[in-house]
């Protein structure tokens, strides 16, 4: 069975710090991956997406940056962090078209 | 590009009560739809999908939405509600086609609170 992880589950970053933040899939080959943001009162914002290794879709300019190096491995990296980084970030990847999701645990950063 | 919109943000209802929350979505072409919820500290979990055939979708838990495709809505509703359906609950769409790359767009979410 397919399965997602996303680690960490709490991290606390001081302003300035770099990010990485990383997600895996298991049980499935070639996904797509996807990487949001849920912030208070906001609902949930699509950050980036990947249809494939190196293939990365930004959909908000931002401070943060997404890579895919491995075909079921999704990262989210920011050189400097920002107060406003702070955030729940959520991975999740479906299957091409687009039918079903599955979303990981989620990390809770709080930007210090 | 898609938008979703989901109008009420902050829902209460005492318990038995019915409860419909709305959402309209901005697409020229195909979609599917999507209701997902998130129970408090937990993941978010699929409440239901609509992907074609007929518009009344039964989901997990006794809910159930109607898509109409002329205004352009996907409604959450439940006959009567229980204090364990406090939650956040979100409306997701995606492009349907042959370029899909399955994003899914969100509404802004709706926290419901069921008071016992």
């Amino acid at each position: 069975s397919q399965t997602i992880h996303q680690w960490p589950a709490t991290l606390v970053q001081p302003v300035g710090s770099p990010l990485s933040l990383e997600c895996t899939v298991e049980g499935t080959s070639n996904p797509n991956l996807y990487w949001y943001r849920q912030a208070a009162g906001r609902g949930l914002q699509l950050l980036f997406y990947s249809v494939g290794i190196g293939q990365i879709s930004s959909e908000v300019p931002q401070n943060l940056s997404a890579s895919r190096p491995q075909d079921r491995q999704f990262i989210l990296s920011s050189k400097k962090l920002l107060l406003s980084d702070s955030g729940f970030y959520l991975c999740a990847w479906s299957s091409t078209g687009g039918y079903g999701y599955t979303f990981g645990s989620g990390t809770r950063l709080t930007v210090v | 590009a898609q938008s979703v919109s989901q109008h009420n943000h902050h829902v209460i209802l005492s318990e038995a009560a019915s409860l419909e929350l709305g959402c309209n979505y901005s697409y020229g072409g195909t979609v599917n739809l999507f209701w997902y919820v998130q129970y408090p500290g937990q993941h978010l979990q699929l409440l239901l999908k609509y992907f074609s055939g007929d518009p009344l979708v039964k989901g997990i838990k006794g809910f159930e939405a109607e898509f109409i495709k002329s205004k352009f809505s996907f409604n959450l509703r439940k006959p009567s509600v229980q204090w364990s359906d406090t939650a956040e609950y979100f409306c997701a769409v995606n492009a349907r086609g042959s370029s899909n790359t399955g994003k899914l767009i969100f509404g802004q979410g709706t926290t419901l609170q069921v008071k016992p």
